[in-house]
């Protein structure tokens, strides 16, 4: 149990386009979905925390204009990377965790590269 | 605001040697903490993770970590290293809301 999909897992855009992330819950409903960055030989940052049914809380500096979470559903959370550049090109990984429940779910993450 | 630090980006052992990942936490309430294993263009894999029961926790694939309070300590091991358990390894701690990682040590097995 307890399994986490992305979708797409790997995506190529052109600089100046938006590119929409999938991160489902598949076999439970998650009351809260983080969204990760990773650089390559790096550790995960955290880009921010939503909740469903409410607006995303954002790390200190992310670009909230630049990076929209949308979490409409206990099941599914996207992220939209909009206005897309090179320097966006990144591991993105989603998560997702039980109310109440310390642990989270990882998914398999997207490698996004923007040409 | 709690925090994790991983004791060397890179460790390397030789196929069947112990395997010893170093992580020091700091939390103001006593934490959640995690051990996760990515490989290269993957996600993270749960290893293990303590949640106050026993301080000697087990894992998969043969790992165990062991809480220690008093040192602040989480250090990950395994008596024997195989050629598959080349990967990267985090060390997290959680509470309330989110969770913080380490920054990651890359373990290599030689044969």
């Amino acid at each position: 149990g307890a399994v986490v999909s992305q979708h797409p897992s790997w995506v190529i855009c052109k600089s100046g386009t938006s590119v929409k992330i999938e991160c489902r819950s598949l076999d439970f409903q998650a009351t809260t979905m983080f969204w990760y960055r990773q650089f390559p030989k790096q550790s995960l940052m955290l880009m921010a925390t939503s909740n469903e049914g409410s607006k995303a809380t954002y790390e200190q500096g992310v670009e909230k204009d630049k990076f929209l979470i949308n979490h409409a559903s206990l099941t599914l959370s996207t992220l939209t990377v909009t206005s897309a550049h090179p320097e966006d090109s990144s591991f993105y990984i989603c998560s997702a965790r039980l109310y109440r429940v310390y642990e989270q779910y990882f998914g398999p993450g997207t490698r996004l590269t923007v040409t | 605001a709690q925090s994790v630090t991983q004791l060397g980006s890179h460790v390397s052992v030789s196929e069947g040697a112990l395997v010893l990942l170093r992580c020091n936490y700091s939390s103001s309430v006593p934490p959640y903490l995690f051990w996760y294993v990515q490989y290269p263009n993957q996600g993270l894999q749960l290893l293990l993770k303590y949640t106050s029961a026993a301080t000697l926790v087990k894992g998969i694939n043969g790992f165990e970590a062991e809480f220690k309070k008093s040192e602040t300590s989480f250090h990950l091991t395994k008596p024997s290293a195989h050629m598959s358990d080349a990967a990267e390894y985090f060390c997290a701690v959680s509470e309330d809301n989110d969770m913080r990682f380490g920054a990651g040590t890359r373990l290599t097995v030689k044969p």
